[in-house]
């Protein structure tokens, strides 16, 4: 069983419409996360990171934690087409601990 | 923001050669850099943790002789693939958390081609 795990896509939507992409891990010992989004040849970008259990909202973005489940959840509002690229969770132990990636979600928004 | 900034983008270099990667920490300073393998539609695998004054600790199944880290300074890690072969080409990234717990902040990436 990987650590983090992500369902590799590709997700397409409409553009105007929600994206909701999911994240499981398995180590309990992890309180960061993080949604990076990587475009093709380009590094990782940070999207939002999260440490307690809820919602976090930036912009467009919500981001959910559930610990007792062992969930990360992105949602992305108001889908634009330049949303297409790869979606990363990654999550950590602590705070400048190594982070640990899941495969990663490829999200295609349609026009 | 926090910036990390990675030199070369890219570097096309012949077998057997050595290629040496820049980290540098442009407006904080980091203790810990992380570097990463990509390959072509894989995830991210985490190759290194690089610590400022110390030795690198190194991924299980990561050569530490063929991968070379170096971390002298607080704001400049390096990376030196020794002697590459054409199954080193990938595409390597550096990250570092930033200095105000918010995220970990990539390098733009550095493409290498051994030919």
């Amino acid at each position: 069983q990987k650590e983090v795990e992500q369902n590799s896509g590709p997700l397409s939507v409409p553009e105007g419409a929600i994206a909701s992409l999911n994240c499981t891990y398995s180590d309990r010992g992890s309180q960061s996360f993080f949604w990076y989004r990587q475009y093709s040849g380009k590094s990782p970008e940070l999207i939002m990171s999260i440490y307690s259990n809820g919602d976090k909202e930036d912009g467009r973005f919500t981001a959910q934690l559930n610990k007792a489940s062992q969930y990360v959840s992105l949602l992305i509002r108001d889908s634009q087409p330049s949303d297409s690229a790869t979606y990363l969770c990654a999550g950590a132990k602590a705070a400048g601990n190594k982070l640990t990636f899941g495969g990663g979600t490829r999200v295609l928004v349609k026009p | 923001g926090a910036v990390v900034s990675q030199h070369p983008s890219w570097v096309i270099c012949k077998s057997g050669t050595s290629v040496k990667i820049e980290c540098r920490s442009l407006d904080f300073q980091a203790t810990t850099m992380f570097w990463y393998r990509q390959f072509p539609k894989q995830s991210l695998m985490l190759m290194a943790t690089s610590n400022e004054g110390s030795k690198a600790t190194y991924e299980q199944g990561v050569e530490k002789d063929k991968f070379l880290i170096n971390h002298a300074s607080l704001t400049l890690s390096t990376l030196t693939v020794t002697s590459a072969h054409p199954e080193d080409s990938s595409f390597y990234v550096c990250s570092a958390q930033g200095p105000r717990d918010d995220g970990y902040t990539f390098g733009s990436g550095t493409r290498l081609t051994v030919v």
